[in-house]
């Protein structure tokens, strides 16, 4: 059980364009989803956290008018790079948690990832 | 602040058994995950500590003293697709995950 699906698993797109990722709970009802980004060989860095049905709340440093998250359900949280530039190629990697009772609560569970890639 | 601190780096033979050390601070604490990411995939889960001891898994086992802000995950009979990175997060007091560098762990036959 607890899986989370990522779609596309990779994109590539032209600079100016933007991309939208998204993220499904297959078998389980996500209150939270997470976003985060990791560029190669480093630490993966939380952008945003999201509750279903409420606005996202974004980590210092990250533009919430360039990365557009919307939770609009339970089981899908998408993730929008509006007007994409080369800097923002990464690895967007999604989590999210089911916030019942006990260690699943807490415990993130991760999408396999999108890999973005701008030219 | 809240800080992790692991080793970048570790080099173990296969077969052998081999120790990551982790050592946090955190406003709050609720409980400590280690999660394996092998390259250019997404982390998956290893274990959960949330009392002092040792938690044993099959080949893995972590280990946790919460008044040290201390944690290990010993790995036993390496095999070579444990080579990874292995990430320390603890829970902070709003339950979020706190993520560190993680500790790249290289087998050689």
């Amino acid at each position: 059980g607890a899986v989370v699906s990522q779609h596309p698993s990779w994109v590539i797109c032209k600079s100016g364009t933007s991309v939208k990722i998204e993220c499904r709970s297959l078998d389980f009802q996500a209150t939270t989803m997470f976003w985060y980004r990791q560029f190669p060989k480093q630490s993966l860095m939380l952008m945003a956290t999201s509750n279903e049905g409420s606005k996202a709340t974004y980590e210092q440093g990250v533009e919430k008018d360039k990365f557009l998250i919307n939770h609009a359900s339970l089981t899908l949280s998408t993730l929008t790079v509006t007007s994409a530039h080369p800097e923002d190629s990464s690895f967007y990697i999604c989590s999210a948690r089911s916030g019942t009772s006990g260690r699943l609560s807490y415990e993130q569970y991760f999408g396999p990832g999108t890999r973005l890639t701008v030219t | 602040g809240q800080n992790i601190d692991q080793p970048t780096e570790m080099t173990a033979t296969e077969g052998a058994i081999v120790q990551i050390n982790c050592t946090y601070q955190t406003s709050g604490f609720n409980g400590l995950f280690w999660y394996q990411q092998h390259a250019g995939e997404a982390p998956t889960f290893l274990s959960y500590n949330v009392l002092d001891g040792l938690e044993e898994k099959g080949r893995f086992s972590s280990f946790l003293s919460r008044s040290k802000g201390y944690s290990y995950l010993l790995l036993k009979e390496l095999q070579m697709k444990d080579s990874a990175s292995y990430l320390c997060a603890p829970l902070d007091s709003n339950y979020q995950l706190i993520w560190g560098a993680g500790t790249k762990l290289i087998i050689k036959p």
